[in-house]
């Protein structure tokens, strides 16, 4: 039974440029939440897609928007990259929320985006 | 907003000692998770805290959740290498929605 997964590994793009970062949840789980994770940091909330719509989001401008298809896998997308946009981005499944109390999330390896 | 924050950020610990970890949230809270990244690796959860005052022991590792559900601790008895590490606690709150993580104590030890 695969994990998370989430690709690429690692990118390097150019400031102005746009990204699509993809992800894919472990078997059986419907919520996808993407997080940003700066050097020695925690992970950053971004935001949080079930049935296929965005129903959590954190303090991250509309430069970033996400996606969730119906198989449940989900895409990041960030436009007009900033050098503050290095980071890792870290994907989390898990089933959804259950009587107000939330499971443990899953995390994939991170794609790791390098702007410059 | 809400705000997590933990003490210390940095922990070194000589290898069979024992040391605490703490988690303090600016609002009360309705969970809170605890989490493992090893260095290069990811996030991995450890354990859910849910009641008032509740204690969960995993082995070596103690968590506790604060009676006024605003703090949480974890304590690991006879550190040992395998317990290198960053471990974060995110706290839940039911009409946010989401999970807010801390910054995390890194902790390493020295054999």
């Amino acid at each position: 039974d695969a994990g998370v997964t989430q690709s690429p590994t690692h990118l390097i793009k150019t400031r102005g440029q746009q990204v699509t970062l993809r992800c894919s949840p472990k078997s059986g789980h419907d919520t996808v939440s993407w997080y940003q994770q700066a050097l020695g940091q925690g992970p950053q909330f971004i935001f949080q897609y079930y049935e296929e719509e965005e129903r959590q989001r954190g303090n991250f401008p509309d430069r970033f928007s996400g996606h969730q298809f119906p198989n449940y896998s989900s895409e990041l997308n960030v436009n007009a990259l900033l050098l503050g946009d290095s980071a890792l981005y870290l994907c989390a499944s898990s089933l959804r929320l259950t009587s107000g109390r939330p499971h443990e999330q899953y995390f994939g390896p991170g794609t790791r985006l390098t702007v410059t | 907003g809400q705000q997590v924050m933990q003490i210390p950020q940095y922990q070194h610990v000589q290898e069979g000692e024992d040391f605490t970890t703490y988690c303090n949230s600016s609002t009360t809270l309705s969970n809170i998770q605890w989490y493992k990244q090893r260095p290069g690796g990811h996030p991995v959860f450890l354990i859910q805290l849910v009641k008032s005052g509740e204690v969960k022991k995993q082995k070596r590792l103690t968590f506790q959740f604060g009676e006024a559900k605003k703090n949480s601790s974890l304590h690991i008895t006879a550190t040992q290498t395998t317990d290198v590490g960053t471990y974060f606690c995110a706290g839940f709150k039911a009409a946010g929605n989401k999970l807010t993580f801390g910054g995390g104590t890194r902790v390493l030890v020295k054999p």
